[in-house]
């Protein structure tokens, strides 16, 4: 079993939907949940971070999570053309490296 | 653009060959990360240095190896390369040296093992 699960989709909304993203996983000792956005052909980029449990709101993006049920999402709203990409959670237990779920690839719909 | 800068961005080569890949952080950043990421396996974490000394190290192959220099820049040396070795290389800094919470990543370097 893979310390970090993440649906790899595709997953495919029309513009203005509101998307929800998840990763669950398995080592308790993750205290740093980070989502990245990853274009074709491109570096992962950093949309946001988020330390122990709680929720995080960076303009149209939410991030949330869910210690008790080892459970992290990622909300965006009023989705754009321009979110299309693929969405990689990752976490951090202090270690220095940080450990990413498969990716999840998102495709937003005029 | 992250402030990474990783060379070449592609790079074709066949079985049994080395390859040396290259990455300059960004400004400042003492810590360095190699990643390699390939359809199968995901994003992988390989190994990390800081200043100049290995920090962290992933499920790096023994064939593998890395270092950084005085001026930061990192390499990643890849020898008797397989098939399987095809993948994306990724590079990222950041100015942590434990908790990677902000790590900029370069664009990449295309292996392709034939």
């Amino acid at each position: 079993q893979k310390e970090v699960e993440q649906d790899p989709g595709p997953l495919s909304v029309p513009e203005g939907a509101i998307v929800s993203l998840n990763c669950t996983y398995s080592n308790s000792a993750f205290q740093y949940f980070m989502w990245y956005r990853q274009y074709s052909r491109k570096g992962p980029e950093l949309l946001m971070y988020t330390y122990s449990s709680g929720n995080k709101e960076d303009g149209r993006f939410t991030a949330q999570v869910d210690k008790s049920s080892k459970y992290i999402s990622l909300f965006i709203r009023d989705s754009q053309p321009s979110d299309s990409a693929t969405y990689l959670c990752a976490m951090d237990n202090q270690g220095g490296k940080l450990i990413f779920g498969q990716g999840t690839e998102l495709s937003v719909k005029p | 653009d992250s402030g990474v800068t990783q060379t070449p961005k592609h790079l074709i080569t066949a079985t049994g060959q080395r390859v040396t890949l290259r990455c300059s952080p960004r400004s400042g950043d003492l810590s360095v990360y190699w990643y390699q990421q390939s359809l199968d396996q995901g994003l992988q974490f390989l190994i990390q240095y800081y200043n100049g000394e290995e920090r962290a190290k992933g499920n790096i192959l023994e064939r593998f190896s890395a270092q950084q220099f005085p001026d930061l820049h990192s390499e990643l040396n890849l020898s008797s390369l397989e098939l399987g070795d095809s993948a994306l290389y990724f590079c990222a800094s950041s100015d942590s040296v434990d908790v990677n919470t902000e790590a900029f990543f370069g664009q990449g370097t295309r292996l392709t093992v034939v």
